[in-house]
This record gives structure tokens, sequence and C-alpha cells, in this order.
């Protein structure tokens, strides 16, 4: 298994819901990611997990929470979230300590605040 | 402080044309480089990497670049676009210093012409 899964692929949420995005790799990457990408600009860099313990914050608002419950297995969860949110949500892992540091990227979750 | 410059945030050719797509880099050690490919609505795909060795560097779907230190520079050339090119491209800048991190350019929308 060579990549890197994310759910749900679309998700429109209120201001006031809570809601949460699942990343998932069976590659046995040891580092995992979180990218919020605003269309037509570069992923910007939200969290970094290394072994499963947070290693970056990117100085994110609280409303939005990671969660890493396994090394296979990464969580953001949205809560109170503002219309500039909306954007596409990108995962990412990389293998680990080493010095090739390439990161595969999941397909997206792109999210709708109304 | 690392960063990447991608000239031209929009290229055009013609089909069957030479695709180049420039990146220019700053980095005050030993840098990495990746170009990725981002096709309308989907993550991010690694198209190649230099990490160490071989300056030119050969990718996926027919592309290559070459890492030129003196001229700090990556670019990313295809002897001949097909239609199916056509997205959007990210240069990215790494190390093996502190490597969790990779530093995105604006990024640069290919599009080909008929």
């Amino acid at each position: 298994d060579t990549e890197v899964t994310q759910t749900p692929k679309h998700l429109v949420m209120g201001m006031t819901n809570k809601k949460s995005l699942k990343c998932e790799q069976h590659m046995g990457h040891r580092a995992m990611y979180w990218y919020k990408q605003k269309a037509k600009k570069p992923p910007e860099l939200m969290f970094v997990y290394s072994y499963e313990k947070l290693s970056i914050n990117e100085s994110v608002p609280s409303r939005f929470s990671p969660e890493c419950p396994n090394s296979s297995l990464l969580n953001l969860h949205l809560h109170a979230l503002q219309p500039e949110d909306s954007a596409l949500y990108l995962c990412a892992s990389r293998p680990g300590q080493g010095d090739i540091n390439e990161q595969y990227f999941g397909p997206g979750t792109r999210l709708t605040v109304t | 402080a690392q960063s990447v410059t991608q000239l031209g945030s929009h290229v055009s050719v013609s089909e069957g044309a030479l695709v180049l797509l420039r990146c220019n880099y700053s980095s005050s050690v030993p840098p990495y480089l990746f170009w990725y490919v981002q096709y309308p609505n989907q993550g991010l795909q690694l198209l190649l990497k230099y990490t160490t060795g071989a300056t030119l560097v050969k990718g996926i779907n027919g592309f290559e670049a070459e890492f030129k230190k003196s001229e700090t520079s990556f670019h990313l050339t295809k002897p001949s676009a097909h239609m199916s090119d056509a997205a959007e491209y990210f240069c990215a800048l790494g190390s093996n210093f502190g490597n969790e991190k990779l530093t995105f350019g604006t990024g640069t929308r290919l599009t080909i012409i008929p």
C-alpha cells in the first residue's frame, strides 16, 4: 500500500458544527502532516507529528485540534470554524528519520464553512 | 533562512513544444529539492527529487530537472508537452538539517495549447 487516504473528500459545515477529518497511511511512515491550501496558493503547513508526538504547530488557531491515535492515523478535529477556513486540507506522510524528506500527499478534503 | 522562487505564475506552451518551469532557491545548508504536480482538486504528486549525487534528475511522465549550484536553480523541463501535463507545479526545498519542513514556491500554472 503506497498511498495516503483522506476522508471525507468533501465536507460542508456550519460555524457551530464539530467535525473531523481523517488521514490514514500504511507505509510505515513515522511523520505525518496537516496542510491547508487556499485556491491558487501553495500548501501552508499546520501541524507535524513525528513518532506520534506533535512536533510542530505553526501557530494554528485552537479551533483546529490535531490528534494522532497511532502511527497510521491522523485526525483533525474542527470546531467553531470561520468561513475563511474554507480550503483544501491536505495530509502528508514521510518515512521519518533519515536524510530523504520527501512527503507523500493524500488527495485532500475540500472543506466549505457556511 | 530558506526560500524558493518560481518565476512565472502562468506558463503556456503548445502541445509538442518544450516545457520549461523555473525554480531558484536560497539555502544556507545543502539543499534537497523537489518538484510536485497538482491536478485540479487533487493532492500533490512527487515528480522528481534531488538529494545528492547526479545533478540531472529524471522523474515521472518524461520530466527532468537539473540542479545547478552555481546558479542556485532547479528548473523543470520536458521535451514535448502533452495535454495531460496541464496542472499546477510546485518547487519545494528541504534539507537534512531540521528536515521536517518543506518550503514551497508559489507555484506555476502550466497550460497546454492544442
